[in-house]
């Protein structure tokens, strides 16, 4: 089944205490990219990835980090979280964006997680 | 920079009634559109998309189309279920920053029987 999936699905940890949420795709997608849903603010993109080893920045990429060394895998770092990152996450994957009928993002089923 | 705008909800429906959705843009480029829909619990999934101007999008008797003029793209079903109950997303990527996607803020619909 082609799919994204995100772990963990749910996580609570506490301010500084450094994690990683992981992204993984099966349909040989070249983009992959994070996101945040929060209230009234709908989703932000965090950071993308055209494709291995290149990543860049979206328009909330602060005390966040990314890598892609794999095709398939696209983990989010937060290095020492702070409350204000108290969110849902989603990742998404497409084949190729800005082309039309390959630039439809399927997303995962979302990381909730709470900084105390 | 691009930005999406959705009128504000929450909306709520009775079943069979027609729903509208406004959404209104601003890109530099030449933007791709699209609306997603988050059902409870999930992720996101495309709901439907059009790539240039006038084109149309549709499914699952929704429909929205390409308005370069006034820069919009509008989401109507002629007749609501209680099954589309969600929230809806207009989304746009541009073409000339291919990998920055923006989002509206979303409109949560209520569909009662």
């Amino acid at each position: 089944e082609a799919q994204v999936t995100q772990n963990p699905r749910y996580l609570i940890t506490v301010t500084g205490k450094k994690l990683t949420v992981t992204c993984s795709q099966n349909m040989n997608h070249e983009y992959m990219s994070w996101y945040r849903q929060d209230p009234g603010l709908g989703l932000r993109q965090i950071y993308y990835s055209m494709n291995v080893e290149v990543t860049d920045k979206g328009d909330v990429p602060e005390g966040y980090k990314v890598s892609r060394k794999e095709k398939r895998n696209f983990p989010l770092i937060l290095e020492s979280p702070s409350p204000n990152q108290t969110s849902l996450y989603f990742c998404a994957s497409s084949f190729s964006p800005g082309q039309g009928a390959r630039e439809t993002q399927y997303f995962g089923p979302g990381t909730r997680l709470l900084v105390l | 920079g691009d930005s999406v705008t959705q009128m504000e909800g929450p909306v709520t429906l009775s079943e069979e009634a027609f729903l509208t959705i406004n959404c209104t843009y601003t890109a530099t480029g030449y933007p791709s559109l699209f609306w997603y829909v988050q059902y409870p619990g999930e992720g996101l999934q495309l709901l439907l998309k059009a790539t240039k101007a006038d084109d149309k999008g549709s499914n699952k008797g929704f429909e929205a189309t390409y308005r370069k003029e006034t820069t919009s793209f509008h989401l109507e079903k002629g007749s609501v279920q209680v099954s589309d109950s969600a929230v809806y997303f207009c989304a746009l990527s541009d073409q000339t920053n291919a990998g920055k996607s923006t989002f509206g803020d979303g409109t949560t619909l209520t569909v009662k029987p």
